[in-house]
């Protein structure tokens, strides 16, 4: 169990256009999902954390109207690029923590690889 | 930001030898974990060692940590060219956010 799944899983679009990816727990209720972005041979940094029914958590650095998180059921959180650019262009992948006892454990998403031309 | 740093940034290896990778951290946690990705792939979560815990061992993999440095290592025994993959190590402090080391790129040759 504990399956997590992004949709779609790349997608290429022009500059400035805008961008929705989804994450979903396909048997699982997330109280809690994490967005991250990955630069190519870079490391996984948190980009917000996403609370069912409140706003997003955004950390330093993060454009918050940029980046538009949306986690309107227990299952499912997107995350929308508004006005993507080039240097948007990087791997996103969501993960998902399930109820307060298992906290600890992140079930992460396949990833989206987003191309900005 | 990211938390640490871990070595070595690649590593190769045959087939049968042991890997060693090294993680350091910078603030006080509750748990460190380790994954593993394949190139362009999502992350796949390998073992996690509470703060209170010196050394962790899931099949081939051993996990040691070590509060006082600040360190953790992951040994993989009897490596397979399946190993070859990205592998992060993870801290957790009291909330839910996981903070990733800067990876180390393991390559079995056969």
């Amino acid at each position: 169990g504990a399956v997590v799944s992004q949709h779609p899983s790349w997608v290429i679009c022009k500059s400035g256009t805008s961008v929705k990816i989804e994450c979903r727990s396909l048997d699982f209720q997330a109280t809690t999902m994490f967005w991250y972005r990955q630069f190519p041979k870079q490391s996984l940094m948190l980009m917000a954390t996403s609370n069912e029914g409140s706003k997003a958590t955004y950390e330093q650095g993060v454009e918050k109207d940029k980046f538009l998180i949306n986690h309107a059921s227990l299952t499912l959180s997107t995350l929308t690029v508004t006005s993507a650019h080039p240097e948007d262009s990087s791997f996103y992948i969501c993960s998902a923590t399930r109820g307060q006892i298992t906290k600890e454990t992140q079930y992460f998403g396949p990833g989206t690889r987003l191309l900005v031309l | 930001s990211q938390q640490g740093e871990e070595d070595p940034q690649a590593l190769s290896i045959q087939e049968g030898e042991n890997a060693t990778m090294n993680c350091s951290y910078k603030t006080s946690i509750n748990n460190l974990q380790w994954y593993r990705q394949n190139s362009g792939r999502g992350l796949v979560h390998l073992i996690l060692i509470r703060s209170n815990e010196r050394e962790k061992h899931s099949g081939r993999l051993r996990v040691t940590l070590d509060t006082s440095k600040k360190s953790s290592s992951l040994l993989i025994t009897a490596s397979r060219a399946a190993d070859t993959a990205s592998y992060f190590c993870a801290t957790q402090g009291s909330a839910r956010q996981l903070t990733f080391g800067s990876g180390t790129q393991l390559t079995v040759l056969p």
